[in-house]
């Protein structure tokens, strides 16, 4: 069965420097997610892409942030210069559309970042 | 704006028993509503979902919600309890199409022998 993939599963950074998580989605798959979970809290929306663009942005993707699909199968998150606060696990998640109202979303296995 | 309030942030129940997690939710719209589970060290696994056919869900391990509008909630029962079902739970709400999910704070489902 087809699953979203994360690269690597656990990261940890200095603060102040960059990070880059990788996701594979489902290949057929056209819109793609990002959300972060902090520990102990809820899963929060980050941000949604599709076409190429961004679709959808919480008030939490601030400059800071910034995604990208620089091929054909990735779907990448940058953080620019981390913060202490930016520790959390980050889920990608995938949806087809279908022509109806609602494209459920798939979510891959998370990348932990811990920032030192 | 959707919000998603959920009670209880731990919920014991026995091996067998009836598992009930309350879900209440808030949009301005005709909302989507979901279930997820988390298992440890793993990602998120939709359990059911409601996109306004029928108002009683059934999903994956016997998980079953009811979406009542009235009462703006949609809570996750099942009849037994089975010690595979303790997880963390999270409800959450979305507009449709491609808008992201706002999720709820999850309730943690401890199974007691």
């Amino acid at each position: 069965e087809p699953e979203v993939t994360q690269t690597p599963s656990h990261q940890v950074t200095q603060m102040g420097q960059e990070v880059i998580l990788r996701c594979v989605p489902i290949s057929n798959h056209l819109y793609f997610y990002w959300y972060r979970q902090i520990l102990g809290q809820k899963v929060e929306f980050l941000v949604s892409f599709y076409n190429n663009e961004i679709s959808e942005k919480s008030e939490i993707f601030d400059d800071q942030f910034s995604v990208e699909r620089p091929d054909g199968s990735n779907f990448t998150l940058k953080i620019r210069s981390t913060k202490l606060e930016d520790s959390a696990m980050y889920f990608c998640a995938s949806s087809v559309p279908t022509g109806q109202a609602y494209n459920e979303q798939f979510f891959g296995p998370g990348t932990r970042l811990t920032v030192l | 704006a959707q919000s998603v309030t959920q009670l209880g942030s731990h919920v014991s129940v026995s091996e067998g028993a009836l598992v009930l997690l309350r879900c209440n939710y808030s949009s301005s719209v005709p909302p989507y509503l979901f279930w997820y589970v988390q298992y440890p060290n793993q990602g998120l696994q939709l359990l059911l979902k409601y996109t306004s056919a029928a108002t009683l869900v059934k999903g994956i391990n016997g998980f079953e919600a009811e979406f009542k509008k009235s009462e703006t909630s949609f809570h996750l029962t099942k009849p037994s309890a089975h010690m595979s079902d303790a997880a963390e739970y999270f409800c959450a709400v979305s507009r449709g199409g491609a808008d992201g999910l706002t999720f709820g704070k999850g309730t943690h489902l401890i199974i007691q022998p």
